[in-house]
């Protein structure tokens, strides 16, 4: 019973280029949710979808960034046009539920150049 | 406001000791739930319980324990026997609207032999 995959687990990018992260939430999971962690600020949410709904991105810097859940697929959490400020630790997590223990991923640590 | 306080940032105790780390929240829900999640060096957030506020009986598994206070508004996590293994960063969690996870900064426990 494989657990929330991400991938990739480490990622390089120099200014101006795109990351895409991918997340597979657990078998039976519906619900996924993306969470940050920079250095000095620790965990943070930044949005949380249900297959091909956008639920609550209250989290999520308002440019540059952007996710998707669709119908068939992992999610994606885009970053265009990164910055150093982006590099940091993301981290999905899947729940069956809306209300249910969120079960995370082993992360993506970008690192921006 | 939503919020987890995680006094102690660094604890270091030797092998065998036992060890409590303290997660104090404050919610203007009735009713929540509260969260330990455990990341060890390797960076993986791994999920440790999930305790509803009617239920204020104590938890206990295996060598840990937690010990909820609804009167305090505190989770505190206990433990036992500590072994090197346990040296990770432990956060305590709280939802804010339900779903996003508002983490405390952790406190990041080193057990030396």
């Amino acid at each position: 019973n494989a657990g929330v995959m991400q991938n990739p687990r480490h990622l390089v990018r120099r200014r101006g280029q795109e990351a895409r992260l991918r997340c597979s939430p657990m078998k039976g999971h519906s619900h996924v949710y993306w969470y940050r962690q920079l250095p000095e600020e620790g965990l943070k949410f930044m949005v949380y979808l249900q297959k091909e709904n956008i639920i609550d991105e209250s989290g999520m810097p308002k440019e540059r960034f952007s996710a998707e859940f669709p119908k068939e697929g992992p999610s994606i959490l885009r970053i265009q046009q990164v910055v150093r400020g982006d590099s940091a630790a993301y981290f999905c997590a899947s729940s069956p539920k809306g209300l249910e223990t969120q079960y995370f991923g082993p992360g993506t640590r970008l690192l921006v150049l | 406001a939503q919020k987890v306080t995680q006094a102690q940032t660094e604890i270091s105790v030797v092998e065998k000791e036992d060890v409590t780390l303290d997660c104090v929240y404050e919610t203007r829900d009735t009713t929540y739930y509260l969260f330990w999640y455990k990341q060890p060096p390797s960076g993986e957030l791994v999920f440790l319980i999930r305790r509803n506020s009617f239920d204020e009986q104590n938890e206990i598994s295996g060598r840990y324990s937690w010990n909820f206070q609804k009167s305090t508004s505190s989770f505190n996590f206990t433990i036992t026997a500590s072994q090197v293994v346990d040296s990770a960063v432990y956060f305590c969690a709280l939802p804010a609207t339900g779903y996003a996870l508002n983490f405390g900064k952790g406190t990041s426990l080193l057990v030396t032999p």
